[in-house]
């Protein structure tokens, strides 16, 4: 079955120990997105990536930098996590932008937790 | 910004009754989604309306986007414990930076 893979699934990084999370998605969709979710809240688009293109939020902190190497695969890396980057990474497909066909495939999600 | 507002936070009925979320956004949108995220679970796309005045039924959920194309609900009939999760809208403006924005999502629980 077509579906957005994320690996590893659960996280524990120290204070400070940068951090990779990877994603990938077998539907070869255009757009992939990372959003950040704390507990009890929405979903946070921290960046996304149309095709080869990158777009970062405004807000988000520079201590989080992605890469797409391909089609299929996408990065997030936390160079220095904090306490406060504790939370589920989500990473979601679309087959098109957000105008278009955009309905989002999220995948399982990291959690991390940081000591 | 665009803010996206929804309401009630938490919402806990009776198994059978019925419930309903309401999203309303600053400004005006193009279109707006609906995802469920069961406890522990991932967001799983529901539905997306994009015309004025839409109404789509999917079983037991109906969901509506408002004339103005700045609000939108979900109404569950006859809620089952399969229902129980945190129910997101998430508005794509018509101008600006083309980005989904989230509701702060209403949780729902059941009592059976």
């Amino acid at each position: 079955d077509a579906m957005v893979i994320q690996n590893p699934r659960y996280q524990v990084t120290q204070f400070g120990k940068p951090v990779t999370l990877s994603c990938s998605q077998t539907l070869n969709h255009n757009v992939m997105y990372w959003y950040q979710q704390k507990s009890s809240q929405a979903p946070k688009l921290l960046f996304h990536y149309y095709d080869k293109d990158f777009n970062n939020e405004a807000d988000t902190p520079d201590n989080f930098q992605s890469r797409r190497p391909n089609t299929s695969f996408c990065f997030l890396d936390i160079r220095s996590p904090g306490l406060g980057d504790a939370a589920m990474y989500l990473c979601a497909t679309s087959r098109d932008g957000v105008a278009g066909n955009n309905e989002q495939f999220f995948g399982p999600g990291t959690r991390l937790t940081v000591l | 910004g665009q803010q996206v507002m929804q309401i009630p936070q938490y919402q806990h009925v009776q198994e059978g009754e019925d419930f309903t979320t309401y999203c309303n956004s600053s400004t005006t949108l193009s279109n707006i989604q609906w995802y469920k995220q069961r406890p522990g679970g991932h967001p799983v796309f529901l539905i997306q309306l994009v015309k004025s005045g839409e109404v789509k039924k999917q079983k037991r959920l109906t969901f509506q986007f408002g004339e103005a194309k700045k609000n939108s609900s979900l109404h569950i009939t006859a809620t089952q414990t399969t229902d129980v999760g945190t129910y997101f809208c998430a508005g794509l403006r018509i101008q600006g930076a083309q980005k989904l924005v989230f509701g702060q999502g209403t949780r729902l629980t059941i009592n059976p």
